[in-house]
């Protein structure tokens, strides 16, 4: 299948700072990219739907200008956590798109981020 | 989109095939029936789709009955890395075409 990788795939930040987090679509185009976040035992909640070129759809309950979204060319996404918080710590995940297999969306690694 | 039911956990022995069950009574017939799954501390692995007729890779094979209001993934020979949550998911081919995980099924293969 398609490869969405991300990165980093852990991230340690102090509270009160901010963390990117990177999604890319390595042989893929995609004009749609997806977050998501999953706390432990849980399952995946999305957060936000990336568009290439206008601004993120985010999902009720969640506050876009805590979790910033850019996706500025077809192949990356970023989400940026603003003044981080201990409760913002979260597995992070990112999907894709692929308009060349069908719209089969494919996820990348996930991205463990821990808040001190 | 149509919500799907899932058994919370199921157990295989290794080397049997696994059936895992999915029940998508509301789903519209625009909607295909998509697998994924989890692998623990991992992201969500794609693992087959299908509208209405039955599909087969290299991975799985998806069952869907002619009503469409039930479908099963079936993984002809577990191994103990097919250990996961599965998650089956009814996904419309028009509109915002968002992925919405419910909780899916922990299949557990055991030795």
């Amino acid at each position: 299948g398609a490869v969405v990788s991300q990165h980093p795939s852990r991230v340690i930040c102090k509270s009160g700072t901010s963390v990117k987090i990177e999604c890319r679509s390595l042989d893929f185009q995609a004009t749609t990219m997806f977050w998501y976040r999953q706390f432990p035992k849980q399952s995946l909640m999305l957060m936000a739907t990336s568009n290439e070129g206008s601004k993120a759809t985010y999902e009720q309950g969640v506050e876009k200008d805590k979790f910033l979204i850019n996706h500025a060319s077809l192949t990356l996404s970023t989400l940026t956590v603003t003044s981080a918080h201990p409760e913002d710590s979260s597995f992070y995940i990112c999907s894709a798109r692929d308009p060349t297999a069908g719209n089969t969306i494919y996820f990348g690694e996930g991205s463990w981020l821990t808040v001190v | 989109d149509a919500k799907t039911t899932q058994p919370p956990s199921m157990d295989c022995a290794e080397g049997r095939a696994a059936n895992l069950p999915c029940n998508h009574s509301t789903i519209s017939g625009n909607e295909y029936v998509y697998w994924y799954r989890q692998i623990h501390s991992q992201g969500p692995q794609y693992i087959i789709h299908g509208l209405k007729n039955n599909e087969t890779n290299e991975m799985a094979s998806l069952i869907i009955t002619e009503d469409r209001k039930s479908s099963t993934l079936i993984l002809p020979h577990a191994t103990l890395r097919d250990t996961a949550v599965y998650y089956c998911i009814a996904l419309s081919i028009q509109g915002a075409q968002k992925l919405v995980f419910g909780q899916g099924t922990r299949l557990t293969i055991n030795p």
